[in-house]
This record gives C-alpha cells, structure tokens and sequence, in this order.
C-alpha cells in the first residue's frame, strides 16, 4: 500500500534560518504529492501541491520538487519566521483521489 | 465564506453514550471524508463519500458509522464509543476530479472516559 515518511520532530530553528522538512513516500502508481500546514488549534490548510514528477510546488516563500526517482518531496524555506510555527504534514494521493495518505507529521519551532 | 464546519468542537463523553459530530460544507464538494489524528500515527481515514448515498470505510472504521443523506452535510456517529476513540477528529472535503485541494474544519477533540 501507499505510505509517506518524514522526519521526526520538533524542529526547533532561529528565525531566518533555512528549514528543510525530508519526505519520501511509497506508492504503487504515479501519486499526487501535498504538503499541509497545521498552525495550533486549527485544521489542516493545503500549503503547495505537485501533481507530476519534477514539478515545483511554492507558497509563502516554501517549496517542494516532486523527485519520482528518489520518490522524495522535501520541504525547503529559505528564510523562516517565528508565524511559521506549526505542524507540517507530507500527503499523497493517488487514483482517483478518495485518500489522502498522510505522514505522522513535524512539528516546527521558530525561536527569535 | 468557503469553509467545513464541524460541531462540537470539545467533547468528553462517557463508554458506551452514542455521539454524533456533525460536519458540513459550503463549496458543493461531492467527495467528503472523516480522518482521526493521533500522536505519532498522523491522520488516518475512517470513512469517507464520493457523492450523497454513496460511503466506503477508510483504513480505520471500527466502531463508526457515517451518512451522506445531503450533499453538504456528512456526520460521524460513534454508536457506542469507547477509550480508544479518544482523539482528535478532523472532517474534509473536496477532491472532485478538478480539484485536487482537500478543505479541512476545525477540529474536534473527543474525549471518551
């Protein structure tokens, strides 16, 4: 079956420093790949998005390559900020859709 | 407005006291769908309906039960939950074949003693 792996938290980090959240998923197919972002005490919102291998999904200064030969979707910011604080969930989907499989998610820290 | 709306937000309930939590969209999704979220194992599926009338369990469906009777409305009823039901339930909704976006409620923490 479909699965995701990401790495384990928390990350904590100082702000403006470069974050990388690692991904890597199995899949029988060709899978769309998400990431979502959980701030404290709220649902899940759709940060970026890549439906084929070598897209790059961005959003809010993130981004994320669709690697289908190291079948890997890392999350990378440049620079991050302390509102950057949240939960980030690495997710694929693939057939028609009726699934999101989901990674157990990272917790990320922003320190000033 | 675009969002899923789902009520209560907190519960704690006793073993054994049936509950529904109710979840409804704004955006005519056909597909909706529940998802439990637990420390370490992220969010798993429990049921979900590609259109009114139509439901398929998830990965963990034991011990819920769902109805699509309109298409906004998609409540999660747990007949006769238990300890293990404890978690936080998050209902979703989207994934029409041009819309790859799932949309999220808020959340409801559910607390079974």
């Amino acid at each position: 079956g479909n699965s995701v792996t990401q790495m384990e938290g928390p990350v904590t980090l100082s702000e403006e420093a470069f974050l990388t959240i690692n991904c890597t998923y199995t899949a029988t197919g060709y899978p769309s790949l998400f990431w979502y972002v959980q701030y404290p005490g709220e649902g899940l919102q759709l940060l970026l998005k890549a439906t084929k291998a070598d897209d790059k999904g961005s959003n809010k200064g993130f981004e994320a390559t669709y690697r289908k030969e190291t079948t890997s979707f890392h999350l990378e910011k440049g620079s991050v900020q302390v509102s950057d604080s949240a939960v980030y969930f690495c997710a694929l989907s693939e057939g028609g859709g009726n699934k999101l499989t989901f990674g157990t998610g990272t917790q990320l820290k922003v320190e000033l | 407005e675009a969002q899923v709306t789902q009520n209560p937000r907190y519960l704690i309930t006793v073993t054994g006291k049936k509950l529904t939590v109710t979840c409804s969209q704004n955006m005519n999704h056909e597909y909706m769908s529940w998802y439990r979220q637990d420390p370490g194992l992220g969010l798993r599926q429990i049921y979900y309906s590609m259109n009114v009338e139509v439901t398929d369990k998830g990965d963990v469906p034991e011990g819920y039960k769902v109805s699509r009777k309109e298409k906004r409305n998609f409540p999660l009823i747990l007949e006769s939950p238990s300890p293990n039901q404890t978690s936080l339930y998050f209902c979703a909704s989207g994934w029409t074949p041009k819309n790859t976006e799932a949309f999220f409620g808020q959340g409801t923490r559910l607390t079974v003693v």
